[in-house]
């Protein structure tokens, strides 16, 4: 099966600076690459998704590149807030499926200090 | 509803009890998901539902943990005989279509086994 690899586990940046996730996959037909946020007690909350067939969106302050050559994924901030602060999860779709079962990376927590 | 709502928030079982955890996914919403949340880690996929019919089971742990959505709307999530191991956060997203469109997560139940 699918296997989502994230990295660090933990990022600690100054208020305005740029912060970097990156994740890796395993399954070459994966096609949908979703990162999500989440903050204390509750279910983490889409921020930004990409598909195969784009190597780079941008939405505001956050964007995504894909790069499916090597089969990895990244999630770019910038000018960060102490309001990104929280723990951020990339994913992956499973290509044979239809429905969009999603294989998580062990997540990153973003501290942003004022 | 505005969003997905889980109920309970928290969940104190004793070892050997059976638990049921409930999701009201969107109004509307044909495709329901089950996550399980360890902490300090990312969500691991447990069932889907299509309307009623539960497509995708492959992620249950074992035949201790049933789902089930008989009306295509609310779902229930039941774990019987209660382990230890089976204390996490668990998460219930909905999502518009059948095919992947992004979801949108509930704030889950935090089960933990006595």
């Amino acid at each position: 099966g699918e296997n989502v690899e994230q990295h660090p586990s933990t990022l600690s940046v100054q208020e305005g600076d740029s912060a970097v996730i990156k994740c890796t996959y395993s399954d070459s037909a994966s096609n949908y690459f979703p990162w999500y946020k989440q903050e204390l007690g509750k279910g983490p909350q889409l921020i930004i998704d990409i598909r195969s067939n784009v190597g780079e969106k941008k939405d505001q302050r956050i964007a995504v590149t894909l790069n499916k050559t090597a089969k990895h994924f990244s999630l770019h901030i910038t000018e960060t807030q102490p309001e990104d602060s929280a723990v951020y999860f990339c994913a992956a779709s499973h290509g044979g499926t239809s429905y969009g079962k999603l294989t998580f990376g062990q997540g990153t927590i973003l501290t942003v200090h004022p | 509803g505005a969003g997905v709502s889980q109920s309970p928030r928290y969940k104190v079982a004793k070892r050997g009890q059976d638990v049921a955890l409930r999701c009201d996914p969107i109004s509307g919403h044909v495709s329901l998901f089950w996550y399980q949340q360890a902490l300090g880690q990312g969500p691991e996929f447990l069932t889907y539902f299509q309307n009623e019919a539960q497509l995708d089971k492959s992620g249950l742990p074992s035949d201790r943990f049933f789902a089930e959505r008989p009306e295509g709307s609310v779902s229930t999530l039941k774990i019987q005989r209660t382990q230890q191991e089976d204390s996490a956060v668990y998460l219930c997203a909905s999502s518009l279509e059948t095919r992947f469109s992004g979801y949108t997560f509930g704030s889950g139940t935090r089960l933990t086994v006595v």
